[in-house]
């Protein structure tokens, strides 16, 4: 069976712009959620998605925004990037309790 | 207080001893306990999960539960340089269903 896929896996870019991540979930799983991951904070969950709707929604600004579609498949937008948002993001898949990570995308922001 | 706390480390353990990681957890209510094994550069995998008090056994690791103290625990028999990583405990919050993961112990297996 595939595991959770991310892309893309790497992105750089500037201050003020936006940038949209991708995230398939494993066949099957219709709950997805993203978690930004930095040394100093480590894994802090941003929001869930299950069967196209936000079931829950962590703590940050709402330049962080997200949806899912129809196949499960999910994006996560962050508009107006800071140099604090330069990150590891995770997306995970969970079919019950139990979360199985995709390999994440590296965002940096200059 | 912090709703999932793991001591930092580096916990600094020889080839072949047991590697004991702890886990404590505010949340009263908590119904769902992981550990998580994370290598440096790559993703967070899931290698336990634990629900109800006692231990949890799956080849050398044992996840142990105690709810009335709030204290997870994972113990890594015959410990092996392979297993050097960061061990993430993850709880799922009773309010929300959100899981919650602690930062993280750095583990060291000494070769």
């Amino acid at each position: 069976k595939a595991g959770v896929t991310q892309t893309p896996r790497y992105l750089i870019k500037t201050r003020g712009q936006q940038v949209t991540l991708s995230c398939s979930p494993i066949s099957g799983h219709r709950s997805v959620s993203w978690y930004q991951q930095t040394p100093g904070q480590g894994l802090q969950f941003l929001f869930e998605y299950f069967s196209e709707t936000q079931r829950n929604k962590g703590n940050f600004p709402g330049r962080f925004s997200g949806r899912q579609f129809s196949n499960s498949r999910s994006e996560m937008n962050v508009s107006t990037l800071e140099l604090g948002d330069s990150a590891l993001y995770l997306c995970a898949s969970s079919k019950g309790n139990e979360q199985f990570f995709g390999p994440g995308t590296r965002l940096t922001v200059l | 207080q912090k709703e999932v706390e793991q001591n930092s480390g580096p916990l600094s353990v020889p080839e072949g001893a047991i590697a004991s990681l702890n886990c404590t957890y505010s949340d009263r209510g908590s119904q769902s306990f992981f550990w998580y094994r994370q290598y440096s550069g790559k993703s967070p995998e899931l290698i336990m999960s634990i629900y109800s008090n006692g231990d949890q056994e799956d080849g050398r690791f044992t996840a142990q539960l105690n709810k009335a103290s709030q204290y997870v625990s994972l113990l890594i028999r015959d410990s092996q340089p392979s297993d050097s990583a960061t061990y993430l405990c993850a709880v799922t919050s009773n309010r929300d269903d959100k899981i919650i993961f602690g930062k993280g112990t750095r583990l060291h297996i000494l070769p």
